[in-house]
């Protein structure tokens, strides 16, 4: 079974720019989940999406956006980036809002100069 | 966010050592999860524990849910080169919602 998978997997974008993650779950799972790795606050849950629907969000400005599609793929949209957005930004599947199990992609390297 | 105390932060053990840390909560969990991620990789699921008091193995791995449901811990017996990486523990919510470690960063010194 395919894992998660996460596109593209690095990216360099300017300040002030706007920029969109990709993220296709493991077959039949229906929440996907979004975080953000860096070395000085760890991993933060962004949001996650569970049946094309945001079920939690995490502490993060407006800016930080996302949607999942009928197919449970997700896309993340990041507006007027900040030199602080830059960081390695990790979706998670698993098979339901409840499901114990979550399973991580490998990530997008973003750097925004 | 919320995170969990991980500890140790680091460790630098020699090869055939076991290693132990462990995750502790201010706040109860459903489920404990250990996971352990390479560089420029996303973090990949080593042990779910479900309940109070469950102990679980795979492989050279042993993890534990505490009984207050408050920590975890995880053990890797007769350590080798490639358990070298950062290891993270996860705690899900009734919320349904996960908070992580801060991370354990093992290195193993052949």
């Amino acid at each position: 079974k395919a894992g998660v998978t996460q596109t593209p997997r690095y990216l360099i974008k300017t300040r002030g720019q706007q920029v969109t993650l990709s993220c296709s779950p493991i077959s039949g799972h229906r929440s996907v989940s979004w975080y953000q790795q860096t070395p000085g606050q760890g991993l933060q849950f962004l949001f996650e999406y569970f049946s094309e629907t945001q079920r939690n969000k995490g502490n993060f400005p407006g800016r930080f956006s996302g949607r999942q599609f009928s197919n449970s793929r997700s896309e993340m949209n990041v507006s007027t980036l900040e030199l602080g957005d830059s960081a390695l930004y990790l979706c998670a599947s698993r098979k339901g809002q409840v499901a114990y199990e979550q399973y991580f992609g490998p990530g997008t390297r973003l750097t925004v100069t | 966010g919320q995170q969990l105390n991980q500890s140790p932060q680091s460790m630098f053990i020699q090869e055939g050592e076991d290693v132990s840390m462990n995750c502790t909560s201010s706040s109860i969990f459903n489920t404990w999860l250990w996971y352990k991620q390479d560089p420029g990789e996303g973090p990949v699921l080593l042990i779910a524990l479900y309940k109070a008091g469950e102990l679980t193995s795979n492989g050279r791995l042993t993890a534990q849910f505490g009984i207050t449901r408050k920590d975890s811990f995880l053990n890797i017996s007769a350590s080798i080169p490639s358990d070298v990486g950062i290891y993270f523990c996860a705690g899900q919510n009734t919320g349904n919602q996960f908070y992580f470690g801060t991370g354990t960063s093992l290195t193993v010194i052949p």
